[in-house]
């Protein structure tokens, strides 16, 4: 069975950091696509990053550029998030997802909340 | 980027009601288009990929349709377990994009 299990979300001030962490298990970890999607409180789905299998490829949407970081350690099957110079927007509930593209297998998610 | 828009942002249906969810892209993704299911208080579950391609475990009832810009996903006849929100997302191009989702609920 597939299981992807995020930690390190938490409360912190706007300008300040954080690293979320998903550790994969079920699934064959370095073979995948893997990404974050997060999802603002009663809003909808937004895809954040994703990196490719061997981690030579990463990719992010606009307003995440050069704040994130995403990165994959394959020997320990984990996937993760440095988010530096958090904003109140980037509040969510951030999820783990296997894949690229097509979002196969979803976390329960970790939630993020920047505030003063 | 490639904006995402779905009609109608809400609907209420009684159970075994045939329902239609639109989703349109902003440019062509030709058959490149997902769809999901979030029930509240729960992890998105992958319905459909490439358009019609029904995930394992994903009931019949469910189906897509369409190619280029314009597609749908059809209920055949609703369930008590199918109120939900349903997105779609364009798996074309980076950044991967939603559709802003549509609420099904009991009428």
């Amino acid at each position: 069975e597939v299981q992807l299990v995020e930690s390190g979300g938490g409360l912190v001030q706007p300008g300040g950091s954080l690293r979320l962490s998903c550790a994969a298990s079920g699934f064959t970890f370095s073979t995948y696509w893997m990404s974050w999607v997060r999802q603002a409180p009663g809003k909808g789905l937004e895809w954040v990053a994703n990196i490719k299998q061997d981690g030579s490829e990463k990719n992010y949407v606009a307003s995440v550029k050069g704040r994130f970081t995403i990165s994959r350690d394959n020997a320990e099957s984990s996937l993760h998030l440095q988010m530096n110079s958090l904003r109140v927007e980037d509040t969510a509930l951030y999820y783990c997802v296997r894949g690229g593209g097509n979002f196969f297998s979803w976390g329960l998610g970790t939630l993020v909340t920047v505030s003063s | 980027d490639i904006q995402m828009t779905q009609s109608p942002s809400s609907l209420s249906a009684s159970v075994g009601d045939r329902v239609t969810i639109s989703c349109r892209a902003s440019q062509s993704i030709g058959s490149s288009l997902n769809w999901y299911q979030q029930k509240p208080g729960t992890a998105p579950k992958f319905l459909i990929s490439g358009t019609s391609s029904l995930q394992s475990g994903v009931p019949s009832r469910f189906s897509g349709s369409g190619s280029g810009t314009d597609f749908t996903l059809t209920l055949s006849s609703l369930q008590p377990e199918d109120f939900a929100t349903y997105y779609c997302q364009q798996n074309y191009s980076n950044p991967r994009t939603f559709g802003p989702g549509t609420k099904v609920d009991l009428k």
